[in-house]
């Protein structure tokens, strides 16, 4: 089975301009997850999606974060305009609850943002 | 506020003996937890996990123990192994899938 399908995996920017991650989850995982991972800090949660509806986005900074997942499946994450704290590791993640309420979630390997 | 601590940033243990991963949490409406392990440059793949209403949950080597009273959480090694040496997260999951982080702990397991 594949796995979490993350491009691309190193991005280097000035600040103020913009970049886009994508993202192809695990087949027929319904949930689909964007974290950002700043050094030395654990994942933070920035938007949950279930199919293509937003669950929680309470932690996007939304004046230059967004997100969409079109037909419920690949997901884009861009940002614009980027700032030096933008830094970070962007990790997508998806799941799929099966009847019970707990998830395991599977992580891709990441796309690693660094704005100069 | 940080829901979920790791309060070790490092740990380092001898091949062979038992590593000792500790994490505290605040928040009483997680009702299951994860540890990740994660290598350099990759994403963080799933260990093992524990239901809030269980106290122990056992795994080949990796056994994790719940003390929900005292909200805290520990994930055992035994034994440790070289391969072991990783960074590894505890996870606080709630109902509708939302994980919260911990800071994680840099585990080195030296032969």
């Amino acid at each position: 089975e594949a796995g979490v399908a993350q491009s691309p995996r190193y991005k280097i920017i000035e600040k103020r301009q913009s970049v886009a991650f994508w993202c192809n989850p695990i087949s027929g995982h319904a949930t689909l997850y964007w974290y950002q991972q700043i050094l030395g800090q654990g994942p933070k949660l920035l938007i949950q999606f279930q199919n293509n509806g937003v669950v929680d986005d309470s932690q996007l900074p939304k004046d230059r974060f967004s997100a969409e997942r079109l037909k419920g499946v690949d997901s884009t994450l861009k940002i614009q305009p980027a700032k030096l704290e933008d830094s970070a590791v962007y990790l997508c993640a998806s799941s799929s609850p099966r009847g019970g309420r707990r998830n395991t979630i599977y992580f891709g390997e990441g796309s690693w943002l660094t704005v100069v | 506020d940080q829901q979920v601590k790791q309060n070790s940033p490092s740990l380092s243990v001898q091949e062979g003996r038992i590593s000792i991963l500790n994490c505290d949490y605040t928040n009483s409406m997680f009702d299951y937890f994860l540890w990740y392990k994660k290598y350099p440059a990759e994403g963080p793949t799933f260990l093992i996990s524990i239901s809030s209403i269980k106290d122990k949950n056992e795994d080949g080597r990796f056994t994790v123990f719940l003390n929900k009273s005292a909200k805290h959480l520990s994930l055992h090694i035994v034994p440790s192994q070289p391969g072991d040496s990783a960074v590894y997260f505890c996870t606080g999951g709630t109902s509708y899938g939302k994980l919260t982080f911990g800071q994680g702990t840099i585990l080195t397991v030296h032969p």
